[in-house]
């Protein structure tokens, strides 16, 4: 089965960018979604088919997708941001989640 | 806007069968445009995909899962459910439902709780 592979945690300095990782298999020939998890809540879409934002997701978030690396890019980080972020792809067997990133701003 | 709202027991015990409705509101489960999805997330774990129905009734699990669940879709409720049986406490998990658009989850439900133990 195919496997995202994101890194544990991501510490960003206020203000500063972030980069989110997503690592499979030939993924720039998949469409990449990213969810942002907030603790005790629901996933929220902020990027979908690798660069395309949801309305009403700030501009500070982007996406690309090239080989085999998916990035979520987080400009001009806030606290409001600190949160789990999860790629999300199709494979032949159905949807399948990375492992999850835990960002913290400090 | 549309939204969606899980429900069903709590609490289930081992070896029993784990029953969930999505109510859905603001759209139609007959729309022919999307699919409906379950994803669960263990406490403290990662997401993972369960399976998802479209308004036709045509399915798709996750293998790890196929031989476990069943999903059913309520047009005249505009609801959509799902059954995973033989339940274990590797089962515990916040059960979401979701609504696929093209291959992404752009609307959720809160969220329930389902706790397996004797």
């Amino acid at each position: 089965s195919y496997e995202l592979t994101q890194p544990l945690s991501v510490s960003v300095t206020l203000g500063q960018t972030a980069r989110i990782t997503c690592g499979g298999n030939n993924i720039g020939g998949r469409n990449v979604h990213w969810y942002q998890q907030k603790p005790g809540q629901a996933p929220v879409l902020v990027i979908y088919r690798d660069t395309n934002r949801p309305s009403g997701i700030p501009e500070r978030f982007s996406g690309s997708n090239s080989g085999n690396t998916a990035t979520l890019t987080i400009s001009r980080a806030q606290a409001g941001d600190e949160a789990d972020y999860y790629c999300q792809v199709w494979d032949s067997s159905g949807g399948v989640f990375g492992t999850g990133a835990k960002v913290t701003v400090v | 806007q549309v939204q969606l709202r899980e429900s069903g027991p709590g609490l289930v015990k081992p070896s029993e069968t784990l029953s969930l409705t999505c109510t859905v509101s603001g759209g139609s489960v007959s729309s022919g445009s999307y699919s409906w999805s379950w994803i669960r997330q263990p406490p403290g774990k990662g997401l993972e995909w369960i399976g998802y129905i479209d308004y036709s009734g045509s399915t798709n699990y996750n293998p790890s899962l196929k031989s476990r669940v069943t999903m059913s879709v309520d047009k005249f409720k505009n609801q959509f459910s799902v059954k995973l049986s033989s339940v274990t406490a590797a089962d515990t998990a916040v059960y979401y439902c979701a609504r696929d658009s093209s291959g992404y989850f752009a609307f959720w439900g809160q969220g329930t709780l389902v706790t397996v133990s004797s």
